[in-house]
């Protein structure tokens, strides 16, 4: 079973300063892909980075990117040059890429709060 | 483009009456999630479908629960009789399928349901 660990507590962060958002999972899959979501206090799930277990390069998007260490297991997210905007949820997420098998396994989530 | 769409964006019923939720996917999308967030349990989910066919209901909590999805581009949650203890917000999310990128979920704005 696929397994997603969001351990940190609340975080504040101050504007426009760089934010980690750790992530690590558990699965005995070889192909899989990682997601985050953002869900701020308006209660929308917004998809907003993708990793796949076999791409070489960390994934960039924008202000995020994901530090992706496959032996690890950990897909942690960094939000550069925080905004008031980045305050919300955010959920790290994991799929398995098999044919058939369609069921997002998410973690718990991490506070951001960002201050200015 | 048009995300997925869901409606009503929020619900106030009483105990016992029946509920029923709507969503249409983004078009061309070939897979259909039905999700439920709790603070106690998180984002669940109950149930989806690929073309229009329920591949996996595992997370539908009882049978009051009951999910159609009568062509490509609408389906329902209903809930019958509903109970206190389904007050949550419920998503509805789609997506593509082929491996990789193209299986990211795209999550509705969600309905808030309140069940008295």
């Amino acid at each position: 079973a696929q397994k997603i660990t969001q351990t940190q507590p609340g975080m504040f962060v101050q504007e426009k300063e760089a934010v980690t958002l750790d992530c690590t999972y558990d699965t005995s899959d070889q192909s899989y892909g990682l997601f985050w979501y953002k869900q701020p206090s308006s209660g929308e799930m917004i998809f907003l980075i993708y990793q796949g277990s076999y791409d070489e390069q960390n994934a960039t998007e924008g202000r995020y990117s994901l530090n992706f260490q496959k032996a690890r297991k950990s897909a942690n997210l960094v939000i550069s040059a925080s905004q008031l905007g980045d305050s919300a949820m955010y959920f790290c997420a994991m799929l398995t890429l098999l044919r058939g098998n369609n069921r997002l396994a998410f973690g718990k989530g991490n506070q951001v709060v960002v201050i200015p | 483009d048009a995300g997925v769409i869901q409606s009503p964006r929020h619900e106030v019923t009483e105990m016992g009456q029946e509920v029923t939720l709507r969503c249409k996917p983004i078009s061309g999308h070939d897979y259909l999630f039905w999700y439920r967030q709790t603070m106690m349990r998180g984002l669940e989910l109950l149930i989806y479908f690929n073309n229009n066919v329920p591949i996996d209901d595992s997370g539908m909590p009882e049978d009051r629960f009951s999910a159609k999805m009568p062509n490509a581009s609408f389906s329902t949650l209903k809930i019958q009789p509903s109970e206190p203890r389904d007050s949550a917000v419920y998503f509805c999310a789609s997506s593509l399928e082929s491996g990789g990128s193209t299986d990211t979920q795209y999550f509705g704005p969600g309905t808030r349901l309140t069940v008295l």
